[in-house]
């Protein structure tokens, strides 16, 4: 299975763009880049998710490199709300597709 | 359109008893996840049921076990439990196999406490 990197932490000023980046140095090529985030307490929330082109959705942006070895989840507009665990997840090949989830990056906003 | 639901949402159990955890997928879901989740750390998959078939497992001894219901209903059945099952268990449902690109859309999950 191939595995990610992420920051353990990041801060970042309220209404500013958040950018979490994410290495996956070992994907191969039928697998997609997840990511989900988690509030405190709550179960995961999925954001968005993409293959190799970068993928835009109401909640963020997702950009791939074009080696696809690694990632950025971009919150363009941070407000205190988005404070979370961000997890990137490569997902698995085959017909499971179980999430494998590493420790994440806390994303602490700040006023 | 109702979302993943769990009860209980909170419970309480000693070493040695059995525990059932319970789960309705979102509407239209065919597919349920488990997962638990131990403080501090990122949710561990323990199995997935497909159309009522168990369809994958993590690394998970036997006395975890589940059921998937004609109405895509499921439950999660942890026998002899120890003190290190203690976590969060989530449960999420996708619509399809899982092998597609469909997001897993997880429930708020049951806390167990084993004392």
């Amino acid at each position: 299975d191939a595995k990610t990197t992420q920051p353990p932490s990041m801060d970042c000023a309220e209404g500013r763009a958040a950018n979490l980046p994410c290495n996956h140095s070992t994907i191969s090529g039928n697998e997609y880049v997840y990511w989900y985030r988690q509030i405190h307490s709550q179960g995961p929330q999925y954001i968005i998710h993409g293959l190799k082109n970068n993928e835009t959705n109401e909640m963020a942006s997702l950009i791939i490199t074009e080696d696809r070895k690694s990632s950025t989840l971009i919150l363009p507009h941070a407000t205190l709300r988005d404070t979370a665990v961000y997890y990137c997840i490569v997902r698995v090949a085959g017909n499971t597709g179980k999430l494998i989830f590493g420790q994440g990056t806390t994303l602490q906003v700040k006023p | 359109e109702t979302g993943v639901t769990q009860s209980p949402t909170h419970l309480i159990k000693t070493r040695g008893q059995q525990v059932t955890l319970r789960c309705s997928s979102q509407s239209g879901h065919n597919t349920v996840s488990w997962y638990q989740q131990a403080l501090g750390q990122g949710p561990q998959f323990i199995f997935q049921y497909y159309r009522e078939e168990e369809n994958g497992r993590g690394n998970f001894p036997p006395r975890f076990s589940g059921l998937q219901f004609p109405n895509y209903s499921s439950e999660l059945n942890v026998n002899a439990l120890e003190l290190d099952d203690s976590a969060l268990y989530l449960c999420a449902s996708s619509a399809g196999l899982a092998g597609t690109t469909n997001e897993q859309f997880f429930g708020p999950g049951t806390r167990l406490t084993v004392l």
